[in-house]
């Protein structure tokens, strides 16, 4: 499984772009990037996942290079609601496969007012 | 979206004591289910992967009998802490991932505390 590397911790204010990179060098050809969303005594929500470029749904954008080795969690106009621990995860695409999911360390994120 | 439940939300139990927690997937059929545990302010680390019909496949350092745990159905999984002690108090989460579909469905969780 490829190893994921996020930071530990990130601060931002109630309406600014949020950007969380996490590294994924040794990814493989079938792999899939997910990040979820975990609140405190909740479990993991899904947020988002991609392959190669960009995927944008109604709460994140996906950003991922070509070479893939990388990729970026925007979320937009953050709010108080959006701390949380956000996990990058990267498998094989589960389709019928045998994809698990492991967690990496995750980045805290806190909102300011 | 697909929902996956958990029972109980949280346990209080006295050491030596057996729990049982399940994981039931509401709307979908589960062929794999994932048990999870949790401590404060850590991941969450992958417990076993739970197979219907079929053994579970435990992760390297889990007591298999110890955290026993059983996929009678397409739709339900279920975890039993044997002989619970302290050290077992925990956040345990389950997660399914619906049969032909990529996505991962988490249960709420389940607190664990042993006393």
């Amino acid at each position: 499984l490829a190893k994921t590397t996020q930071p530990i911790s990130m601060d931002s204010y109630e309406g600014q772009e949020v950007n969380i990179t996490c590294s994924h060098n040794n990814i493989a050809t079938n792999d899939y990037i997910t990040w979820y969303q975990q609140f405190p005594s909740q479990g993991p929500r899904f947020i988002i996942q991609g392959y190669k470029t960009k995927v944008t749904n109604e709460v994140a954008s996906l950003f991922i290079p070509a070479d893939r080795k990388s990729s970026t969690l925007s979320l937009p106009r953050v709010s108080l609601s959006d701390t949380a621990v956000y996990y990058c995860l990267v498998g094989e695409h589960a389709s019928g496969g045998s994809y698990i999911p492991t967690f990496g360390r995750g980045t805290s994120l806190i909102v300011h007012p | 979206g697909a929902v996956v439940s958990q029972h109980p939300s949280r346990v209080i139990c006295k050491s030596g004591t057996s729990v049982k927690i399940e994981c039931r997937s509401l709307d979908f059929q589960a062929t794999t289910m994932f048990w999870y545990r949790q401590f404060p302010k850590k991941s969450l680390m992958l417990m076993a992967t739970s197979n219907e019909g079929s053994k579970a496949t435990y992760e390297q350092g889990v007591e298999k009998d110890k955290f026993l745990i059983n996929h009678a159905s397409l739709t339900l999984s279920t975890l039993t802490v044997t002989s619970a002690h302290p050290e077992d108090s925990s956040f345990y989460i389950c997660s399914a991932r619906e049969d032909g579909s990529y996505e991962q469905y988490f249960g709420p969780g389940t607190r664990l505390t042993v006393t």
